[in-house]
């Protein structure tokens, strides 16, 4: 049982295009959220988070729209670069006492020059 | 600020034997998570400590696996005996407090178990 779900395995996109990755949950207690990017032979690196009484986080290239009623959350990279080429997880998960998040399978980006 | 420190990197083993896998989390964080990822998954939390103590361990195979966080910083994971599904890259996190805070993951230990 998927809680948090990336349903695009892969996502291939020119560079200086927008590269748009998304991610469904289903449990209504969630409501912190993360993304994370991840290199080969190297741990998950923290991109950026939102928390549920937000529906937009903005941190430079990098947007994360949260649409609750939807259960559904997107990261959104403007614009894109080869150096982004990367596995981004989402994960999220119900704040308040311990923070435990629950990840998606991921989705691999590849940024073409 | 140093990252979180995961040893060692990669580790062969035959099944049935043991295995310990070590994490030094960033300094000053209370909350030290292990996690697993097999391939083409995402991490999947095995335990989490608030200081010392174990706050949730219900996806940790315990006739198996064992970790502890001796003086609430350091942590150890162990795997005995070693099964062929064991196969995985096992990550540590920490983060500075319980609730809303991010988790920074080390590099992780790569297992193959033969």
């Amino acid at each position: 049982d998927q809680q948090v779900k990336q349903n695009s395995p892969s996502l291939s996109v020119q560079e200086g295009r927008i590269s748009i990755l998304n991610c469904d949950y289903t449990n209504s207690m969630f409501d912190y959220f993360l993304w994370y990017k991840k290199y080969p032979a190297e741990g998950p690196t923290f991109l950026i988070s939102i928390s549920s009484i937000k529906d937009k986080n903005e941190d430079g290239r990098f947007t994360v729209f949260l649409n609750k009623s939807a259960k559904h959350l997107s990261l959104h990279i403007v614009p894109s670069q080869p150096g982004d080429s990367a596995v981004y997880f989402c994960a999220a998960g119900p704040s308040g006492g311990s923070y435990i998040p629950t990840f998606g399978r991921g989705t691999s980006l590849i940024v073409h020059p | 600020e140093a990252g979180v420190a995961q040893s060692p990197r990669y580790k062969i083993i035959e099944k049935r034997q043991s295995v310990a896998f070590w994490c030094n989390p960033i300094s000053g964080h209370a909350t030290l998570y292990w996690y697993q990822q097999i391939l083409g998954q995402g991490p999947k939390l095995l335990i989490q400590f608030q200081n010392n103590g174990v706050v949730d361990d219900s996806q940790l195979p315990k006739d198996r696996f064992s970790a502890e966080r001796l003086k609430g910083v350091d942590s150890t994971l162990k795997i005995q005996p070693a099964k062929l599904e064991d196969s995985a890259v096992y990550l540590c996190a920490s983060s500075k407090r319980a609730g809303n805070s991010p988790l920074h993951f080390g590099n992780g230990t790569r297992l193959t178990v033969t």
